[in-house]
């Protein structure tokens, strides 16, 4: 599973709340990256990170920030949770080495009412 | 804009039988491929990446990459009904946007006995 987990694994918030995602890492990979899933559209990238307080945004990062103050740690936060942002939510790690080949940690589904 | 293709399928074929799987990019630049099966309420799991033209093989999967087409594929040989999944394309561009993985909306694969 490449050491990742994420919490909360389950949520249900209410429109207009914030909501903070935390992505956690034991095996000190430098790139970290977040995802959303919906039918549909697939894999999205929303945000990632090549270091600790270095990230940038992907495709889809309206509404989404992000946060890596520790190597271990990359948190995702929406600001003011939408029902667009019902989603399943992974983070992944890219592997060490020339590969650049991700590993995805097991996913927050996330419900906005 | 980037773009992955796959067919959404379902595809279907008897158990035994070789489940041929295919994408194709829009990145001409495009310089690493990965597939990733998916099982229902689960996180993507990395199968396989390949970079040069030609096949790799690893136990009863192949990649085949195809440059000029700009078509990448996998067979499983020798299907199972635990190969039942949804199979996630996804390409790697390379400079600037290394380490960024554009996926393709994933093939549902169903193996029936």
């Amino acid at each position: 599973d490449a050491g990742i987990t994420q919490s909360p694994r389950h949520k249900v918030t209410e429109t207009g709340t914030p909501v903070t995602l935390r992505c956690h890492q034991t095996e000190n990979h430098r790139y970290m990256y977040w995802y959303r899933q919906d039918p549909g559209h697939g894999l999205r990238l929303i945000h990632y990170s090549y270091g600790v307080k270095d990230t940038d945004k992907g495709e889809v990062s309206d509404g989404y920030s992000v946060s890596r103050s520790k190597t271990e740690d990359f948190l995702l936060t929406l600001e003011s949770a939408t029902s667009s942002q019902t989603s399943v939510y992974f983070c992944a790690i890219q592997s060490s080495g020339s590969s650049v080949a991700q590993y995805f940690g097991p996913g927050t589904r996330l419900l906005v009412l | 804009q980037k773009e992955v293709e796959q067919n959404s399928g379902p595809l279907s074929v008897p158990e035994g039988a070789i489940a041929s799987l295919n994408c194709t990019y829009s990145d001409r630049g495009s310089q690493s491929f990965f597939w990733y099966r998916q099982y229902s309420g689960k996180s993507p799991e990395l199968i396989m990446f390949i970079y040069s033209n030609g096949d790799k093989e690893d136990g009863r999967f192949t990649a085949q990459l195809n440059k000029a087409s700009q078509y990448v594929s996998l067979l499983i040989r020798d299907s199972q009904p635990s190969d039942s999944a949804t199979y996630l394309c996804a390409v790697n561009a390379g400079g600037t946007s290394y380490g960024k993985l554009t996926f393709g909306q994933g093939t549902i694969l169903t193996v029936h006995p």
